[in-house]
């Protein structure tokens, strides 16, 4: 069936590196890709999203480009911010309205 | 416009007791998903419901769940003999259309506690 796989976490970082959250799917047809992010104690939020091969979300400084070729939609960020930590949802929609989600990546960034 | 509001936030039920999570989508929306996200997972769909009616709940355990989104007031989601095992978070999310590309705005979930 369907999935997502996302790289675990936590993802320790310094603020102002560069990130990167691995994201890899498996699905029929053509899929569309998000990134939601939740932030501590609060709701997710659709962060970007992709919805054809090469296509490239973007968004606060967020990057994710749809690679058929690689069934991958890796999450970017070229320097980040403490108030980046948040836990980041890779998850496909196979259908009209289903998302298949990945496990979330847990980012912490340090001052 | 306010967003997706879900009450409780938090909800501590004793074994067997009966859980029921509320959910009001953001005006103007009639499509309701209901996901279950349980400890260092991902989500997982539960329910997608328009008004009056359950269009897809490939994703409800058989037995003790069940939702509603009646035609006035919030949609809700019922567990009922609840369980150590039902401890999770769920959340709801809305959209004006169906799915696929539109996007779900998620409210900040309800958080259950089985005891």
């Amino acid at each position: 069936g369907n999935s997502v796989t996302q790289m675990e976490g936590p993802v320790t970082l310094s603020e102002e590196a560069f990130l990167t959250i691995n994201c890899t799917y498996t699905a029929t047809g053509y899929p569309s890709l998000f990134w939601y992010v939740q932030y501590p104690g609060e709701g997710l939020q659709l962060l970007l999203k992709a919805t054809k091969a090469d296509d490239k979300g973007s968004n606060k400084g967020f990057e994710a480009t749809y690679r058929k070729e690689t069934t991958s939609f890796h999450l970017e960020k070229g320097s980040v911010q403490v108030s980046d930590s948040a836990v980041y949802f890779c998850a496909l929609s196979d259908s009209n309205y289903q998302l298949i989600w990945g496990a979330g990546t847990k980012l912490i960034i340090k001052p | 416009n306010a967003g997706v509001m879900q009450n409780p936030r938090h909800l501590v039920r004793r074994r067997g007791q009966e859980a029921r999570l509320r959910c009001s989508p953001m005006k103007g929306h009639s499509h309701v998903y209901w996901y279950r996200q349980l400890p260092e997972e991902g989500l997982k769909f539960m329910v997608y419901l328009q008004k009056e009616n359950i269009i897809d709940e490939s994703g409800m355990p058989k037995e003790r769940f069940s939702a509603e989104f009646p035609k006035e007031g919030p949609s809700i989601l019922r567990i009922q003999q609840v369980v150590r095992g039902d401890s999770a978070a769920y959340f709801c999310a809305s959209s004006p259309l169906r799915g696929g590309d539109t996007e779900a705005f998620f409210g900040q979930g309800t958080r259950l506690t089985v005891v």
